[in-house]
């Protein structure tokens, strides 16, 4: 099993450009969430969902889009980027939310 | 002030020393979890805890909802466990908040 997939690995951006960060888990998972993790911040939650068609903000939404077309997938939208969204992400997955969360490898973004 | 809030901040510990890392928090939660993340990045879900006490291995987690508490210990330590250990706790229904981190250093 691949668990939680997120791609890209890596990303560049300059300032005012869109870009969607993918993620995808095979786990059937109904809970998928959003986190970014900032130096001295920890982890925050952007947006999460728990299920298909559902979906919620968190601490810090402001600047991102997400919809949860289907069970596997839940993409975050960068509408238009600023230099405070340079970050590292980390989409994750459980079957509930009292349940363990399931985490992808992050996204490293950078926006110039 | 942070909903959740970890201590120590920083931990460096010799090789077989008993290691406690505690986590409070400050809101109505319905589970709380232990996370590892290591020095690559990648996070990994240790313990999930709704009350009492849970084990595995040389780590064991408890909570105390009354006091609003939890602790992660790890027992005879190994400079494998070297890694920042993350409380989160979970509001509602997939709300999770964050405490800062306990980066742990076993020195051999």
């Amino acid at each position: 099993n691949a668990g939680v997939t997120q791609t890209p690995k890596f990303q560049v951006l300059k300032t005012g450009q869109s870009m969607t960060l993918q993620c995808a888990q095979d786990m059937n998972h109904e809970y998928m969430s959003w986190y970014r993790q900032d130096p001295g911040m920890g982890l925050r939650l952007i947006h999460y969902s728990v299920g298909a068609g559902i979906t919620d903000q968190g601490e810090v939404p402001n600047g991102y889009n997400v919809s949860r077309s289907t069970t596997e997938d839940f993409p975050l939208r960068l509408l238009s980027a600023a230099p405070s969204q340079t970050s590292v992400y980390f989409c994750a997955s459980s079957s509930q939310g009292d349940q363990p969360q399931h985490f992808g490898d992050g996204t490293r973004l950078s926006i110039l | 002030k942070n909903e959740v809030e970890q201590s120590p901040q920083n931990l460096t510990a010799q090789e077989g020393e008993f290691i406690t890392i505690n986590c409070s928090y400050s809101v109505g939660i319905s589970a709380l979890h232990w996370l590892q993340q290591h020095p690559g990045g990648g996070i990994v879900s240790l313990f999930m805890l709704s009350s009492g006490k849970k084990k595995h291995g040389r780590l064991i987690a408890t909570i105390n909802i009354q006091e609003k508490h939890s602790s992660l210990h790890i027992t005879a330590s190994h400079p494998r466990d070297s890694a920042v250990y993350i409380c989160a706790v979970v509001r509602g229904l997939n709300d999770m908040r964050f405490g800062a981190g306990t980066r742990l250093t076993v020195k051999p």
